[in-house]
């Protein structure tokens, strides 16, 4: 009965790779979300998603795209992976638009770049 | 995070009271978030403040105050399990931002 799962748990591969991240959530959420955190332990947001409207971080490559089949799935693809794009990455999701309500979050994908 | 300071790191005693403090630009704000995070966990919701003044939540309480741009996260009857980060978060304007969370550290 997990709110939000994400797969695969852990993810290493090598530069030049391309990959997908996976995220579910059965709570009947509108808005998901997609964050990266870093060594420094910084949690930065990438996108969220709703089934209105896309807001990109604009600091994020466009190596990185979501995909969202559904309304409880975001999927997270990644192109050309750069060693720099090791980190975890945490999908999160919560009602309405967000904005006044908490974001329930994934147990995080740790990404390991070779 | 982008308009968001808090402390890096702080450390208090078992059974204390600890304060960990969030300043933030006021325009476009709505509202504050605080979330915990344990070391290798996802981050959880702790309290949300829109108004100003204290919310309280058992041993957690935060407190907001919008025209100066400040909130803060007081935590009572520390337990050691309270080891974790404290990350305040919010929408400016059209994007959410994390502030980079403040490491408590509980002792014995």
């Amino acid at each position: 009965d997990t709110a939000v799962s994400q797969t695969p748990k852990y993810l290493v591969t090598q530069m030049g790779n391309d990959k997908s991240i996976k995220c579910e959530q059965n709570l009947g959420h509108d808005t998901m979300y997609w964050y990266k955190q870093d060594s420094k332990k910084f949690l930065k947001i990438m996108f969220s998603y709703n089934n209105k409207e896309l807001i990109i971080n604009e600091t994020v490559p466009n190596r990185f795209s979501p995909k969202s089949p559904d309304k409880a799935h975001l999927n997270l693809h990644i192109n050309s992976l750069e060693l720099g794009d090791s980190a975890v990455y945490f999908c999160a999701s919560s009602q309405g638009d967000g904005r006044n309500q908490p974001q329930h979050f994934g147990d995080g994908t740790r990404l390991s770049i070779l | 995070g982008q308009n968001i300071d808090q402390p890096t790191e702080m450390t208090a005693t078992e059974g204390a009271i600890v304060q960990i403090n969030c300043t933030y630009q006021t325009s476009g704000f709505n509202g504050l978030f605080w979330y915990q995070q344990h070391a290798g966990e996802a981050p959880t919701f702790l309290s949300y403040n829109v108004l100003d003044g204290l919310e309280e939540k058992g041993r957690f309480s935060s407190f907001l105050s919008r025209s100066k741009g400040y909130s803060y996260l007081l935590l009572k009857e520390l337990q050691m399990k309270d080891s974790a980060s404290y990350l305040c978060a919010g929408y400016n304007f059209n994007k959410f931002y994390f502030g980079s969370g403040t490491k408590l550290n509980v002792k014995p």
